[in-house]
């Protein structure tokens, strides 16, 4: 099977800039998460997603981060505007419901 | 709220040492436990699992036993291979059904030839 798939793999941008990564999961795989990995720390979950509605947004930082999954299968993430501490690696991940976590290759974000 | 604690800094061994990765949680109820690998340049792999208590994950010669007295899931390995270099997570999953995890910090393994 296909795994989670994400782009772009890496991305530098200057504070203050806008990004977006995205992400396609497991095809079946109900649910969805975000996870940021910051250099030397393990993930932090971001936002899980049941289909197309949010579980779980309570770390996601709102006042910069937004995330959608509009029909329930792709999802994008979005960092606007950017600070020198959202440099870290961003993990999707899929399952269903009673399945371990899948999770794609990151995006590598470099803030400067 | 729930959370893992990994032993701190990297491990560097020898090939075919015994490797040993801590790994105590804290957790209202009985979560599920997991070791995660990741490998340079890919993403988290899921290496075994627990989900009861006394139960022992294990896959590609690692194990580990889910200890609810002492609230741990220590990693092993009898015999490293180089191929064994990654970071090793620890993670546990919380009892709320939602299928979300808590990482550890990681650590990384370096095995010399």
């Amino acid at each position: 099977e296909a795994g989670v798939a994400q782009s772009p793999r890496y991305k530098i941008i200057e504070k203050r800039q806008s990004v977006a990564f995205w992400c396609n999961p497991i095809s079946g795989h109900a649910t969805l998460y975000w996870y940021q990995q910051i250099l030397g720390q393990g993930p932090k979950l971001l936002i899980q997603f049941q289909n197309n509605g949010v579980v779980d947004d309570s770390q996601l930082p709102k006042d910069r981060f937004s995330a959608e999954r509009l029909k329930g299968v792709d999802s994008t993430l979005k960092i606007q505007p950017a600070k020198l501490e959202d440099s870290a690696v961003y993990l999707c991940a899929s399952s269903t419901w009673d399945s371990p976590l899948h999770f794609g290759n990151g995006t590598r974000l470099t803030v400067t | 709220g729930d959370s893992v604690t990994q032993m701190e800094g990297p491990v560097t061994l020898s090939e075919e040492a015994f490797l040993t990765i801590n790994c105590t949680y804290t957790a209202t109820g009985y979560p599920s436990l997991f070791w995660y690998v990741q490998y340079p340049g890919e993403g988290l792999q899921l290496l075994l699992k627990a989900t009861k208590a006394d139960d022992k994950g294990s896959n590609k010669g690692f194990e580990a036993t889910y200890r609810k007295e002492t609230t741990s899931f220590h990693l092993e390995k009898g015999s490293v291979q180089v191929s064994d270099s990654a970071v090793y997570f620890c993670a546990l999953s919380d009892i709320s059904g939602n299928n979300r995890l808590a990482f550890g910090k990681g650590n990384q393994v370096v095995v010399i030839p």
